[in-house]
């Protein structure tokens, strides 16, 4: 059973493209979660979703950043304009139900030069 | 969600146990204690979660004091990837919410 799968690992950026990051849950998990760590600090909180619906999204910074998960394909996290600022790691986790544990895939390092 | 307490960092000697602290004073009757480990910045995994119980799974025990306010992640034979930060998150039972990650506990198993 494979795990959750995040493409691209590693993503290149310059300031004020568009960074398009994706997320597929494990087989059978239905609920997605995004998180970022920037440099030197923790993982934290972004968005919460369920096919074709946001949950949470009040880790989510208010501009340039918008996140959905549709009723087919991946989820996909998605940064407009980007800054320096956003170079970070961005990890998905799924869960299949909303009570239960999350699995984390490898992370997306974005760098936005 | 209740605040959590842990060492910063932590060595090991590889074969020994490991023996990860966590306080968690202020958790409540439906908030469950779990554990992830971060390596070297790879995604978070999973490694236990617990209610009240000590519970044991392939790859760790986790022994919760009886009124939990602490609980003790153990590694029983640390081998030198068992490097990594360690995470003690609480979470309330049946909630939608995020984890929340404090700072963890760098260990370092040393050969």
């Amino acid at each position: 059973n494979a795990g959750v799968m995040q493409n691209p690992r590693h993503l290149v950026r310059r300031r004020g493209q568009e960074a398009r990051l994706r997320c597929s849950p494990m087989k059978g998990h239905s609920h997605v979660y995004w998180y970022r760590q920037l440099p030197e600090e923790g993982l934290k909180f972004m968005v919460y979703l369920q096919k074709e619906n946001i949950i949470d999204e009040s880790g989510m910074p208010k501009e340039r950043f918008s996140a959905e998960f549709p009723k087919e394909g991946p989820s996909i996290l998605r940064i407009q304009q980007v800054v320096r600022g956003d170079s970070a790691a961005y990890f998905c986790a799924s869960s299949i139900g909303m009570q239960e544990t999350q699995y984390f895939g490898p992370g997306t390092r974005l760098l936005v030069l | 969600d209740a605040k959590t307490t842990q060492p910063p960092s932590m060595d090991c000697a590889e074969g020994r146990a490991a023996n990860l602290p966590c306080n968690h004073s202020t958790i409540s009757g439906n908030e469950y204690v779990y554990w992830y480990r971060q390596i070297h910045s790879q995604g978070p995994q999973y490694i236990i979660h617990g209610l009240k119980n000590n519970e044991t799974n392939e790859m760790a025990s986790l022994i919760i004091t009886e009124d939990r306010k602490s609980s003790t992640l153990i590694l029983p034979h640390a081998t030198l990837r068992d490097t990594a930060v360690y995470y003690c998150i609480v979470r309330v039972s049946g909630s939608a919410r995020q984890l929340t990650f404090g700072s963890g506990t760098q260990l370092t198993v040393l050969p």
